[in-house]
């Protein structure tokens, strides 16, 4: 199995919901990341986890909670979430920290 | 991370032709990657650079990364109609940072 796979593909939420993206890898690799990506721009880093502990939290605000339960799942939580935040969510692993990542197809998140 | 340059911000192309663009850094890199990204999908990693000066094929992609490590190419020969979407460059040093480029949106001309 070489790829990402992330679950739902589409999410729409009000902004009082909770919902969780989830993400799932089974290369053996031991760094999974988030990425939030806006339309026609690069993606930008949110979280990165290393050997399912956080290792780095890009100052994101606290109604994005991450969870790694095993070394293939990493889920996104999320809560009073706002419109500004809907994007496209992107889950990346990697052999370690400093190979190469590997993305999966996204979830695509609208905020109402 | 920093962003890096990369041009042409978008092109358009006709099958067959080739097409050619370019990432610059301020920075040096140990590695650079190139990756390719359709409407709605994430983005698929198209080559991997690991050496100053190496030049890797992928198909009819090639990649070279610069001997100053600050810049690398990507080369598309005999383009088809499938290579449309948006590719984006990226450096990484030696940690789990990756800095990308703006992105070469690359659409077929009418």
């Amino acid at each position: 199995d070489t790829e990402v796979t992330q679950t739902p593909k589409h999410l729409v939420m009000g902004m009082t919901n909770k919902k969780s993206l989830k993400c799932e890898q089974h290369m053996g690799h031991r760094a999974m990341y988030w990425y939030k990506q806006k339309a026609k721009k690069p993606p930008e880093l949110m979280f990165v986890y290393s050997y399912e502990k956080l290792s780095i939290n890009e100052s994101v605000p606290s109604r994005f909670s991450p969870e790694c339960p095993n070394s293939s799942l990493l889920n996104l939580h999320l809560h009073a979430l706002q419109p500004e935040d809907s994007a496209l969510y992107l889950c990346a692993s990697s052999q370690g920290l400093n190979n190469e990542q590997f993305f999966g197809p996204g979830t695509r998140l609208t905020v109402l | 991370g920093q962003q890096l340059n990369q041009s042409p911000q978008s092109m358009f192309i006709q099958e067959g032709e080739d097409v050619s663009m370019n990432c610059t850094s301020s920075s040096i890199f140990n590695t650079w990657l190139w990756y390719k990204q359709d409407p709605g999908e994430g983005p698929v990693l198209l080559i991997a650079l690991y050496k100053a000066g190496e030049l890797t094929s992928n198909g009819r992609l090639t990649a070279q990364f610069g001997i100053t490590r600050k810049d690398s190419f990507l080369n598309i020969s005999a383009s088809i109609p499938s290579d449309v979407g948006i590719y984006f460059c990226a450096g990484q040093s030696n940690d789990y940072k990756l800095s990308f480029g703006a992105g070469t949106t690359v659409t077929v001309r009418a």
